[in-house]
């Protein structure tokens, strides 16, 4: 259960599109169609916007989107606006009933 | 609404024991699986544990098998977590999270307390 890899940090202009990936193994992300993301803001509990890798959650923006190519998942954001600015974190299963984080990537909006 | 709320933290010495609580209202507790996750200070998400609906089946990260324990009491809506030997390493916000679905667990959260923090220091 060793964390899945992302960059530390991503940025991007108002307007612009980013993605930010998330590498895993054939064991976790590559395994299992059941890749998400979660936004978190600052002092804030977690939310969560992907789920089973391009699903959005109940009132996500469009602008927020996921994909995977083997043991890689990417979240991309669109259209990017100030308040997107946040923590953004890859989950995955793993297996046996236990799932694991990446590590977390930082977004700022230039 | 959904709430979740953690009680329990404090400073720890390394090698303490301490056990949260996750108290839950405004949904039907024991249809839903729950979690822990936790975040050490400046870091990342850390996936601890779930137990099932009903408190038969429970699931732990190789991080803290065999030291913490997830527990539920249905009839008072509220889940536990027994941690024991804890180490320094251990030190961070401790969250609960409602799983998503009802039924199997589906391993994402939609809802979450905001966090009890245990720092663990001699």
């Amino acid at each position: 259960q060793s964390a899945l890899t992302q960059p530390a940090s991503v940025s991007g202009s108002p307007g612009q599109s980013i993605s930010i990936s998330c590498t895993g193994t054939s064991s976790d992300v590559g395994g299992y169609y059941l890749v998400s993301w979660y936004q978190q803001h600052p002092g804030k509990a977690p939310k969560l916007l992907i789920h089973d890798v391009t699903k959005r959650s109940s009132g996500i923006s469009y602008r927020f989107s996921g994909s995977k190519s083997a043991n890689t998942a990417s979240l991309t954001i669109s259209g990017l606006q100030a308040e997107d600015e946040a923590d953004y974190y890859c989950y995955s299963y793993a297996g046996s009933n236990t799932w694991v984080f990446g590590g977390g990537t930082k977004l700022s909006v230039l | 609404q959904v709430q979740l709320e953690e009680s329990g933290g404090g400073v720890v010495q390394p090698g303490g024991s301490l056990r949260l609580s996750c108290a839950a209202s405004g949904f039907t507790f024991s249809s839903f699986g729950m979690h822990w996750v936790r975040q050490a200070p400046g870091k990342g998400l850390e996936w601890l544990a779930v137990i099932s609906s009903d408190g038969s089946n429970k699931f732990y990260a190789d991080s803290v098998k065999g030291r913490f324990t997830i527990s539920r009491d249905n009839s008072k809506n509220t889940m536990f977590l027994q941690m024991s030997t804890l180490k320094t390493d251990d030190t961070a916000v401790y969250y609960c999270a409602r799983d998503m679905a009802t039924g199997p667990i589906s391993g994402d959260f939609d809802f979450w307390g905001q966090g009890t923090l245990v720092p663990v220091s001699s």
